[in-house]
């Protein structure tokens, strides 16, 4: 049974391009959320996907969006990217659909993003 | 808005010892969830143990235990007989039960605390 995974696994960026990051959920989840974890420190809510829609966010800009497709894997992009946004980007999954008692939810390795 | 604090940023523990990390959370919810989760150095975030609020009965998964504390608001997570592979950073989070609330369905973490096991 394939956990979380996350593509890919490290990216350099240079200030102002943009940037794609890919979550695929755990078998049987419909749910996923992301966060930014800075280093040394915990992580910190972006957004969170279900049904294709975003259903919850975190105080972020704008400048991150975000996707969930019908197969419940999820993209998260970052536009017009600072240095501050080095840090590395979890994707977690969790099953929220109909007859659900609690959704815990399971981490994806992260990508490492350097801006520079 | 919850609030998650971890206020030991370090522990050590020699193998085969009990260590206890602490956690204090500020909420004015009555339902919601606890976590710790474990992130080796290798980054990935593991859970390690689960609390619903509701439950007066301490959570335990083999040698990780919680002491749950609500009107505390106190949830530390205790490590029996402590082995190498247990060196990692340990967080503490917070889930809102609500299910109408705007914060319900995120984490919210504390800080951190790194745990290091002594051979």
């Amino acid at each position: 049974d394939a956990g979380v995974t996350q593509s890919p696994t490290h990216l350099i960026k240079t200030r102002g391009q943009q940037v794609t990051l890919r979550c695929s959920p755990k078998s049987g989840h419909d749910t996923v959320s992301w966060y930014q974890q800075a280093l040394g420190q915990g992580p910190q809510f972006i957004f969170q996907y279900y049904e294709e829609e975003e259903r919850q966010r975190g105080n972020f800009p704008d400048r991150f969006s975000g996707h969930q497709f019908p197969n419940y894997s999820s993209e998260l992009n970052v536009n017009a990217l600072l240095l501050g946004d080095s840090a590395l980007y979890l994707c977690a999954s969790s099953y929220m659909g109909q007859g659900a008692l609690e959704e815990t939810q399971y981490f994806g390795p992260g990508t490492r993003l350097l801006v520079l | 808005a919850q609030t998650v604090t971890q206020s030991q940023p370090e522990m050590s523990v020699q193998e085969a010892e009990t260590v206890t990390l602490s956690c204090t959370y500020d909420t004015s919810e009555s339902d919601y969830y606890l976590f710790w989760y474990k992130q080796p150095p290798s980054r990935q975030m593991i859970l390690v143990i689960r609390q619903e609020a509701y439950k007066q009965q301490n959570a335990t998964e083999n040698r990780f235990s919680v002491n749950f504390q609500k009107a505390a608001k106190s949830f530390s997570l205790k490590i029996s007989d402590s082995q190498l592979g247990d060196a990692a950073m340990y967080f503490c989070a917070y889930r809102s039960a609500f299910a109408g609330g705007t914060s319900y369905g995120k984490l919210t973490f504390g800080q951190g605390t790194i745990l290091t096991v002594h051979p």
